[in-house]
Order: structure tokens, then sequence, then C-alpha cells
């Protein structure tokens, strides 16, 4: 059962432009909603992550909305550039437990 | 301050064969955990260890067993293995304790798997 769905699987911006990546979850004992980074050959890296109780996040350009009500959260890449080009998971969980569920990832490239 | 390290990088296995892929950390991380990535599939739950002694099933363990070998070492094995489990595959730790800033795991470089 996917608890957390993740949508477009693959995204192509032109640089400059803002990349939005969308993520839907059903568990609302979830409390904590990270989003990952990894390159081609490499393992995931934290991004940014956002909690339940703020409605957005900023860290540079890159940017966390969150919906609670309707249980979803995006991200949001300004000013997009091709060094941003890599694939991108959302996850969730918290809630005291230790498991984080990831979305299927995007797919993101940045062309000049 | 290495963070995770997987071994190995690559292999290349028989139907069959088996093997043991290790994962160890020096981040003093109370929980380890073991994923496999596929395309499409996203990242998915082999086993998981809260804390050293202990031990779980995540969302697919079928033909996997796992080793908490001391609270730096964590290791899959895969006792005869199919082609079905061609994968790479990732180990995380977490440190665990109190705080929200704790659900944050950390990912090693990956092994890739082939099972032919």
């Amino acid at each position: 059962q996917q608890q957390v769905k993740q949508s477009p699987q693959s995204l192509i911006v032109q640089k400059g432009g803002i990349s939005i990546i969308n993520c839907a979850y059903e568990n609302t004992a979830f409390d904590y909603f990270p989003w990952y980074q990894q390159f081609p050959g490499k393992g995931p890296a934290l991004l940014i992550a956002i909690r339940p109780d703020v409605s957005e996040k900023k860290e540079g350009r890159f940017t966390i909305s969150f919906n609670k009500s309707a249980k979803q959260f995006s991200l949001h890449i300004m000013d997009s550039q091709p060094g941003d080009s890599a694939t991108y998971f959302c996850a969730a969980g918290g809630g005291g437990g230790n498991k984080l569920t990831f979305g299927t990832g995007t797919q993101l490239k940045v062309e000049l | 301050n290495a963070g995770v390290t997987q071994t190995p990088k690559f292999q290349v296995l028989k139907t069959g064969q088996s093997m043991t892929l290790q994962c160890a950390q020096d981040m003093n991380h109370n929980s380890m955990y073991w994923y496999r990535q596929d395309p499409g599939m996203g990242l998915r739950l082999i086993y998981y260890s809260a804390s050293e002694g202990t031990t779980d099933k995540g969302e697919v363990p079928n033909g996997y067993n796992v080793s908490r070998l001391n609270k730096r070492e964590f290791s899959l094995r895969l006792e005869s293995a199919a082609p079905s489990q061609t994968s790479v595959y990732f180990c995380a730790s977490r440190r665990g304790t109190s705080g929200w800033s704790s659900y944050e795991q950390y990912f090693g470089p990956g092994t890739r798997l082939t099972v032919t």
C-alpha cells in the first residue's frame, strides 16, 4: 500500500524556470515531511524538511509548501539551474515512528 | 568522519548464490535501515533496526535477512539470490533520539547488484 504519492514522474524545465513537484500522503499521524535529492550514482541526501504546523518553509531557492487539510505538500525550485538536475524524493514519517515512507521519485532535468 | 559506508559498490551474482552486503556508520546513530531502489518504485524499506539488538521487517523483506552486529554495523544477506533482487541497495542511519530533527536519515552511496 503506497502511502505517499508523488508526481510527476519526470520533469523538464528551462534554466531559470520554476520546478514544481507534488506529493500527497494518507497517514495523518505523519509529522515530518522531508525532500531528498539524489544525483546519479549517489545516495539520496536531505534537501529540506517541514513540519505540519507551518505552511511554508524556504531555504535558498528551495521552498516546501504544505497543505495539512488536503494532505499535500510540494517542492518548488525557483530559478532552476542545470546543477539541479537530479531525482527528487518526497517522504513522510515521524509521529513517534521509526520509518520514512518515500514517494516514487521525480527525475528533473533542467535544460539550458 | 566517513558517514555511512557500504561494501561492495558493485556485485554480480548468479541465481541461487548468496552474499552479504555490509554497512557501517560512524555517527553514533541508533537506527539503521536497508532500502532497495528500483526504477519507478522509489525507495522501499527492506528491514530496519531501531536500536542495537532489534530488527524489524519493512515493506519488502522476503528473500532477505539482516544482522545488527553492533551499534555501527548492519548487514543484509541474500541467502539464495533471484533475478528479482537485481536492484540498487542503500543503507541509511538515523540519530533516533528525541527531537523533530532526529528523523533525518543519512544514506550511504549504494550497492549495485545484478543477479543473472
